[in-house]
């Protein structure tokens, strides 16, 4: 398996412009997971789906962003417009849940978008 | 408001010495904590992962140790060799939900 697939790698624009992050997740998870890593505040929960379904969007910093699922291949995390304080790394992740009683499964990162907003 | 605290954004250590990765977390209704490890350029990957019941996991050279009634978890890495170092990062998940709350990471520099 090819792993969390995500593009483009590094992504430098300017003020005001969109940006649009791609993400494949793992085929057969059913969970999707965005983060934006900072030194401040480390590995930040964005947004996640389960089976397409946006399930929690509160940690999405505000009407700037926005997350779609379109399919169970394929996820798109937008800012518009963006600002230089959303430069960061943006991870997504895949995770599916077992049966049974475990509480939790592992999630699967992607390399990462490095996001440079001039 | 940070659920989730690696109070020690560094720590070296010399090569074959015990790493100890500090972690404490606020909430009780956490049930589930992991750690993991990353490279640069690269995601988080999975390391070790200890549930509430438990109060030690030992994984070859990587045990963790989880001290609930003081919210605290530790990850211990004995020897050290320099491919550990890395960013340590410790998370933890509340019983049925299926987010991860991550800590700010530790920066573990093995010296040879």
């Amino acid at each position: 398996d090819a792993g969390v697939i995500q593009s483009p790698r590094h992504e430098v624009t300017e003020m005001g412009q969109e940006v649009t992050l791609r993400c494949k997740p793992i085929s057969g998870h059913d969970y999707l997971f965005w983060y934006r890593q900072t030194m401040m505040r480390g590995l930040e929960l964005l947004i996640y789906f389960n089976n397409n379904v946006p399930i929690d969007d509160s940690g999405m910093p505000e009407d700037r962003f926005s997350a779609k699922m379109p399919n169970a291949s394929f996820s798109t995390l937008k800012i518009q417009p963006s600002e230089p304080r959303d430069s960061a790394v943006y991870f997504c992740a895949s995770s599916f849940r077992t049966s049974g009683n475990s509480s939790y499964n592992e999630q699967f990162f992607g390399p990462g978008t490095r996001l440079t907003v001039l | 408001d940070q659920q989730v605290k690696q109070n020690s954004p560094s720590l070296s250590v010399q090569e074959g010495r015990i790493s100890i990765l500090n972690c404490d977390y606020t909430n009780s209704m956490f049930d589930y904590f992991l750690w993991y490890k990353k490279y640069p350029a690269e995601g988080p990957t999975f390391l070790i992962s200890i549930s509430s019941i438990k109060d030690k996991n030992e994984d070859g050279r990587f045990t963790v140790f989880l001290n609930k009634s003081a919210k605290h978890l530790s990850l211990h890495i004995v020897p050290s060799q320099p491919g550990d170092s890395a960013v340590y990062f410790c998370a933890a998940s509340a019983e049925g939900a299926n987010n991860l709350f991550f800590g700010t990471g530790t920066r573990l520099t093995v010296i040879p």
